[in-house]
């Protein structure tokens, strides 16, 4: 199955800032997918992310937050825009797997707005 | 829109003892997963279910799927520590995972 790379693991932010999550995946693969887990809860699909084309938002998030950017079909980057301590989440990034492995998920990266 | 539940969602057991995760789904979903996940930590692959009467075992941990019923089960046999974990099903549609809550597990010594 894939490998993801993702980056930074942790960073604590100050509010109004933004901050770039990266991630690399060691083959290409069509669609990643950003994931947010809110302390102690479950993980909400934030955004698809095809190379070639804007991103497709799940309900609940917009583009001007949360701006992705998807050069070729091994990286991807979300960006957390103006952050405010509500933001404090992980965010995964995955890819679907070869088929019938599921998704793969990257380690994560612990945000800490403060 | 796909809704998962999962029950219960805090289990502390005794080790040596057995024990089932519920996950219940509201619409149809092309595939049913299984994931675990440790502190701090990403999520882990266990079991991908892909049809109606589906049996997947690793080690301690088997899953089923009965997409007439919309339920798929995670049994635990004979318990150890190493499985204390949180462990989320998520069902998938159009390449979209939806979670449920994960069920917390402690396995008591």
């Amino acid at each position: 199955s894939a490998v993801i790379s993702q980056k930074p693991s942790r960073d604590i932010c100050q509010r109004g800032t933004s901050l770039t999550i990266q991630c690399q995946v060691d083959s290409q693969v069509t669609m990643m997918f950003w994931y947010r887990q809110q302390p102690g809860q479950s993980l909400t699909l934030i955004a698809t992310a095809n190379q070639g084309s804007e991103a497709t938002y799940e309900s609940g998030f917009v583009i001007d937050k949360f701006p992705i950017s998807r050069p070729n079909l091994t990286f991807s980057t979300l960006t957390v825009s103006n952050m405010s301590p509500e933001d404090s989440s992980i965010y995964l990034c995955s890819v679907e797997s070869e088929r019938n492995y599921g998704y793969t998920f990257g380690s994560g990266t612990r945000l800490t707005v403060v | 829109e796909l809704k998962v539940e999962q029950n219960p969602l805090f289990l502390s057991m005794q080790e040596g003892k057995n024990y089932t995760i519920y996950c219940n789904y509201s619409t149809t979903s092309d595939r049913l997963y299984w994931y675990r996940q440790d502190p701090g930590k990403s999520l882990e692959s266990l079991f991908v279910l892909l049809s109606n009467g589906a049996v997947k075992q690793e080690g301690r941990l088997m899953a089923s799927l009965d997409t007439k019923a919309r339920l798929s089960t995670l049994h635990i046999t004979a318990a150890v520590h190493d499985l204390s974990a949180t462990y989320f099903c998520a069902g998938g549609s159009n390449y979209k995972l939806t979670f449920g809550k994960g069920t917390l597990l402690t396995v008591n010594p």
